[in-house]
Parts: structure tokens; sequence; C-alpha cells
């Protein structure tokens, strides 16, 4: 059964805090995207990787960084979280373009 | 970017209806996915049309994709409680980046 799953389903941080977030996929893909989701505006791409080491930008990368040394593993960083970064944050992962993208359960973040 | 709007926006209906969701877009897509998110979970994909006019139907959902790629439908026959969701539309259309709509919120009431 094919799995994207990421560290926590809720986490609450205070402001100024180094945030985490982690997602691991067991599907040998390509693409891995990081998504924020907020009530009335969908989904919004933050950043996205095509391969190993490399990353591309998203509608809304401010704030957030990105890291994957692995292919099974694409990690949201938030430098200084603020609290206009309280939302919900999933990732997921496809094989390639147009391909269908599976979706992690998500991480509530709540920051303080 | 290219634009996916979804309407209407929440839809609160009794069970046994009909409905329909709209995808539309200026912009020409080379495919076009649903995906339905339930409370508390990640979004499942649901169908994916990649021909001008195609119709796929799946159970009781019914998928359009538009002729010239630029919109598409999917209508629900005789809803029920378990058809409760957020559905969301998504192109892609030649990069890497899909593209969202906004999302339908869908409420089936026994």
């Amino acid at each position: 059964d094919v799995k994207v799953t990421q560290s926590s389903r809720y986490l609450v941080k205070r402001t100024g805090e180094k945030v985490f977030l982690e997602c691991v996929q067991d599907m040998d893909h390509e693409n891995m995207f990081w998504y924020r989701q907020d009530p009335g505006l969908g989904l919004r791409l933050i950043y996205f990787s095509y391969d190993v080491k490399m990353k591309e930008k998203g509608d809304i990368p401010e704030g957030y960084s990105v890291s994957r040394e692995k292919k099974e593993r694409f990690s949201l960083i938030l430098e200084s979280a603020s609290t206009n970064q309280t939302s919900m944050y999933l990732c997921a992962s496809s094989l390639g373009v147009g391909w269908e993208q599976f979706f992690g359960p998500g991480t509530r973040l709540t920051v303080l | 970017t290219q634009l996916l709007e979804q309407s209407p926006q929440f839809l609160s209906i009794q069970e046994g209806e009909n409905l329909t969701v709209y995808c539309n877009s200026s912009s020409v897509f080379s495919s076009l996915q649903w995906y339905r998110q339930e409370p508390g979970e990640g979004p499942v994909l649901l169908v994916t049309v990649v021909t001008g006019g195609e119709v796929k139907k799946l159970k009781r959902l019914t998928f359009q994709f538009g002729d010239a790629r630029k919109d598409s439908s999917l209508h629900i026959t005789a809803a029920q409680p378990g058809d409760t969701g957020l559905y969301l539309c998504a192109g892609e259309g030649g990069s890497y980046i899909p593209t969202f709509g906004r999302g339908t919120s869908l409420i089936v009431h026994p």
C-alpha cells in the first residue's frame, strides 16, 4: 500500500522558533511537493522538488526553505516561525509530471 | 500561474439529491484531476481526464473534460452522506507545477 507519511499530525510552536516538518514517501517518486492549505484559499504550493538536491520555488516560498537529501524524504523548514504561518501543511509526491499526486495526512501547525 | 476557478464554493444538500461542481479556466490543460479530501486527511485522487470531451464514470460520479480542455465538471447522482468532503480540481499545463482550484465543500445531510 503506497504511503506518504508526515512526522506530526499536530504541532504547536512559538513565534521565532525554527520548525522542521518531515515528509517520507515509499513509492520511489521523483517529484515531491509542500503545500499549505487555508480556508477559502485552497492548496498553495510552497516548494517542490523534481530530484534529489533539486528544489524550485512555488507560489508562496517566503519564510520557508526545503531540503531533499534523499529521494524519499522532503523536509520543510520554517526558519523563524510567525503567527501567519499557522496553517495545515500537506506533503505530496508523484511519479512524474501530470501523474497522480499522493498526499500525506497533513500537519496542522499552530504558531503562538 | 494558471488559475482554476471552482464553483460553487459551498454546497449543502439532502441525501438523494443530484449536484454538479464546476472547474473553469482561461488556460488549456493537458490533463485535469479531481480529488476528494475528507476532514483531517490529505486529498485522494478520484479521476484524471486527459482528452477534450472525455467523460468518465465512477459509480455515481460522472466527470467531464471540456472540448477545449479549459474546463471540467463533476456530477454526483443521488448524493449520500459518505460523499461529504472537499472536492478539488487540479490542472497540469506542461510544467512540474500542478494548479489547484480552491475547492468545493460539500455536505450531504441524511
